[in-house]
Parts: structure tokens; C-alpha cells; sequence
């Protein structure tokens, strides 16, 4: 039971380089999320998607694309990295959007062991 | 100002303590409220959550909401060494996706 598996764990890049950091998750989940992690910021909520098929931006898009061709799998491309998004990254899984589900636990986020990317 | 506060830590508190964490709040429409546990070099976890106002407790673990004065809290009891991590309050509305962290406090209990 891998749960969300997020590769690679560790990237350093050059500004202006482009990357994708992939997600993985195994449990069937519709929704599927990435986050950053910035110290004294929290988590912040890059895109999401609720299905095959489908993404959505969220809270801090921009330098961000995602897609979701396989319901399994999240990617987050970078195409021209810039040093404002050296972070963590963290890919999250969840069955439902409901808060109300957080009680069967479906609503629960499942997270990822994260990405350190380092843009010099 | 920032959605959700959380007093950044670090915290440091020798092994049997009581330790509160808190959080304060600005949007009047979080309705469920949640505490993750986050150890070094890890994703967060669910620990505990909460729904409107009102306590919940489990085991060492108590979440206290008080809605009128936009604030939560989390209370560990006889604080253990494998508590140290770090803790993030989230909140979200009724409806929608997004959840909202606050930024995290570092807690490290000492043996």
C-alpha cells in the first residue's frame, strides 16, 4: 500500500530549466492536488483536479501547468523555473471534495513525503 | 493579514508537558477545522478535526474551536518525545476545495 508517491524527492535546477515532478497515487482517489511549502507561508494550493481529465488553478497558479491524463497520475511541469519557486512540493489525494465526508474519512487528505526543488 | 495565524514556534517543552497549540482565524465561514501532524522530512498528516464550535478530544489529544473569537486550539497532555513535529492547523468551508493551512508550529518535547 504505497499510498501518494511523488518522484523525484530532490531536483536542483537552473533558472530558466523546466521540469515535471510526478504523482502517483494507488488508493483511486477523483481528487488529487499540489501544494507548495514555503517556510512561514503554510501550505499553498498551486492546481487541483476532480477527475480523468480535468485540472483546476488554485490559490498561487502561475509558473505552473498540471495534468491529469490518467486518474492515478498528477503532474506539475515547470517550463521556465525561476528561483521564487524553490519550495517544497507536496502532492495530495483525497475521494472526496466534501468536508462533510471528513467524518468517514474520505474528505482526509493523503500527502506525499514531498519534492525539494532548489532553482539557483 | 494573513487567513489563518499560527504562532510559528519553535516550542520547546521537556516530556510530560502540556503543550497548546492555537491558531486564529479571519474568515467567518470555516465551518470545519483541522489539526495535521507533520514529522521532519514527511508529508502531513490528519490528526484531529473538529466541526463548528465545541471540543473533541482523543486520548492525549483535546481540539477546542471557539468560533466567537475565531480561534483554535490543540492540547497534547503528558507530551511525549515522538510528539516533536511539526503541527498545522487547516480550515475550510462548507463547500468547495480548498482547505487553508496555517503556516505550522515546531514543537520538539525533550526527554
Amino acid at each position: 500500500n504505497a499510498g501518494v508517491t511523488q518522484t523525484p524527492k530532490f531536483r536542483v535546477l537552473k533558472t530558466g530549466q523546466s521540469m515535471t515532478l510526478l504523482c502517483a497515487q494507488d488508493m483511486n482517489h477523483e481528487y488529487m492536488y499540489w501544494y507548495r511549502q514555503d517556510p512561514g507561508m503554510g501550505l499553498r494550493l498551486i492546481h487541483y483536479s476532480v477527475g480523468e481529465g480535468t485540472t483546476a488553478k488554485g490559490e498561487v497558479p502561475d509558473g505552473y501547468n498540471v495534468s491529469r491524463l490518467k486518474k492515478q497520475n498528477f503532474l506539475l511541469g515547470l517550463e521556465s523555473a525561476a528561483p521564487s519557486q524553490t519550495s517544497v512540493y507536496f502532492c495530495a489525494s483525497s475521494y472526496s471534495s466534501n468536508p462533510r465526508d471528513l467524518e468517514s474519512g474520505a474528505n482526509v487528505l493523503t500527502f506525499g513525503a514531498g519534492s525539494r526543488l532548489t532553482v539557483l | 493579514q494573513k487567513e489563518v495565524e499560527q504562532d510559528p514556534g519553535p516550542l520547546s517543552v521537556p516530556e510530560g508537558a502540556i503543550v497548546s497549540l492555537n491558531c486564529t482565524y479571519s474568515n467567518s465561514a470555516f465551518q470545519y477545522f483541522m489539526w495535521y501532524r507533520q514529522y521532519s522530512r514527511k508529508g502531513p498528516e490528519l490528526l484531529m478535526y473538529t466541526y463548528s464550535s465545541g471540543n473533541k478530544e482523543d486520548g492525549r489529544f483535546t481540539a477546542q474551536v471557539d468560533k466567537s473569537s475565531k480561534y483554535i486550539s490543540l492540547f497534547i497532555r503528558d507530551s511525549q518525545p515522538s510528539d516533536s513535529a511539526t503541527y498545522l492547523c487547516a480550515m475550510s468551508k462548507n463547500y468547495g476545495q480548498n482547505f487553508v493551512f496555517g503556516p505550522g508550529t515546531r514543537l520538539s518535547v525533550l526527554p
